[in-house]
Order: structure tokens, then C-alpha cells, then sequence
């Protein structure tokens, strides 16, 4: 089975801190990608990565970046947290144009 | 630009009683369509997906999904709705040749004993 891990379940953080967000998939694809979930406005992408150390706006990058050193790993970074930027964090990853397989997902408050 | 919409946001049904989720797409040529199932405090899991082929598509948990290209619809239904049923599902299209979903905002189902 693929598994799909993401760092923390619940992180709590105050305006201003540096957030780290980590995912790590065990299957070998290519193609892994950042969403942020909110109520009514489903699955948004905020960046995707098709290879190592290359990577890709999504609908909502503003307030984010992305690093990607090796290919099971890709981080989501919030240079500044927001309030704004409290909501759910999922990752996926994908081979090809297949199913993406998410991870369990991260839910981040900004105080 | 593709979208998707989930004009139902949240459905209650009784244990036993059919469901029917809908969804609407906007798309230039023949998309990759998914339904995913997100249980409460869990990540996405896939229910069922239409690449092409035949229209009517069965999926796990006694899913199945109908594409009909002339609605531009890919409804999810299933038979005889259980406890374990309630959750939220989200429909997304895909774009041929490339990996990117784009998602509905999502229908969150409510199952009564």
C-alpha cells in the first residue's frame, strides 16, 4: 500500500513564526503536491512538484514556499504565518496521471 | 480553466435509503474524473475514477458513478446507504497528459439511524 506521512496532525503557531510542513511518501513518485482545505471551498493546490528541486505554483501560492531535496520528501513553508493561513494541509503524491494518494493531513492554527 | 461544482453542500439521509451525490464540470475535452471519500479527521481516499470507457463506473464501498459527457455530470451514488457512509466526498477533474486536480468544494453527508 502507499503511504503517504505528514509530520504532525495538530500544530499550533502565533503570527509571525516560521512553519514547517513536512510529507514523505515510501512509493517512488514523481509528482507530489500541496493543498489546503477549507470549509465550502474543497481542495485548494498551493504548489506542486513533478521531480527533485523542481516545482510549481498551484491556485494559491501567495504567503508559501516549497522545497523538494530528495523524492519522497516535500515541504510546504510558511515564511510568516497568518491567521489567515489556518486551515487543513494535505499532501499527495501521484505517478504519472494516476491516482494521488493523500496523507492524513495537518490541521494549523494561527493565533 | 477547469471547474468543478458540488451544488449539494450537505445531505441527509437514512440508513438504508439510496444517495445520490452530484457534480458538474467544466472542461474543454474529455476529463479524468474521481470521486474521493474523506471519513472524519482523515486524509482523502479514492472511491472510484473515469478515465474512459464504458460510462457507468464501479468503485469501492458500493460506489458507482455515471459520466454523461452531454450534462457534463459525474454522479456518485450508491444503493443502500450505511452508518459508516457519513463522511465528506469530493469530486475533482483531472486534465489529460498532466497530474493536477482540480476539486468541488465538497458534499458532507449525514446518515440517520
Amino acid at each position: 500500500d502507499v503511504k503517504v506521512t505528514q509530520s504532525s496532525r495538530y500544530l499550533v503557531k502565533r503570527t509571525g513564526e516560521k512553519v514547517f510542513l513536512e510529507c514523505v511518501q515510501d512509493m517512488d513518485h514523481e509528482n507530489m503536491f500541496w493543498y489546503r482545505q477549507d470549509p465550502g471551498l474543497g481542495l485548494r493546490l498551493i504548489y506542486f512538484s513533478y521531480d527533485v528541486k523542481m516545482k510549481e505554483k498551484g491556485d494559491i501560492p501567495e504567503g508559501y514556499s516549497v522545497s523538494r531535496e530528495k523524492k519522497e520528501r516535500f515541504s510546504l513553508i510558511l515564511e510568516s504565518a497568518s491567521t489567515n493561513q489556518t486551515s487543513m494541509y494535505l499532501c499527495a503524491s501521484v505517478a504519472g496521471t494516476d491516482t494521488q494518494y493523500f496523507g492524513p493531513g495537518t490541521r494549523l492554527t494561527v493565533l | 480553466a477547469q471547474s468543478v461544482t458540488q451544488p449539494d453542500i450537505h445531505i441527509t439521509v437514512s440508513e438504508g435509503a439510496s444517495l445520490e451525490l452530484r457534480c458538474n464540470y467544466s472542461y474543454g475535452a474529455t476529463p479524468y474524473l474521481f470521486w474521493y471519500v474523506q471519513s472524519p479527521g482523515q486524509g482523502l481516499q479514492l472511491l472510484l475514477k473515469y478515465f474512459s470507457g464504458d460510462t457507468l463506473v464501479q468503485g469501492i464501498k458500493g460506489f458507482e458513478a455515471e459520466f454523461k459527457r452531454s450534462q457534463s455530470s459525474f454522479n456518485l451514488r450508491k444503493p443502500s446507504v450505511h452508518w459508516s457512509d457519513a463522511a465528506e466526498y469530493f469530486c475533482a477533474v483531472g486534465e489529460i497528459g498532466g497530474n493536477k486536480l482540480t476539486f468541488g468544494g465538497g458534499t458532507r453527508v449525514l446518515v440517520k439511524p
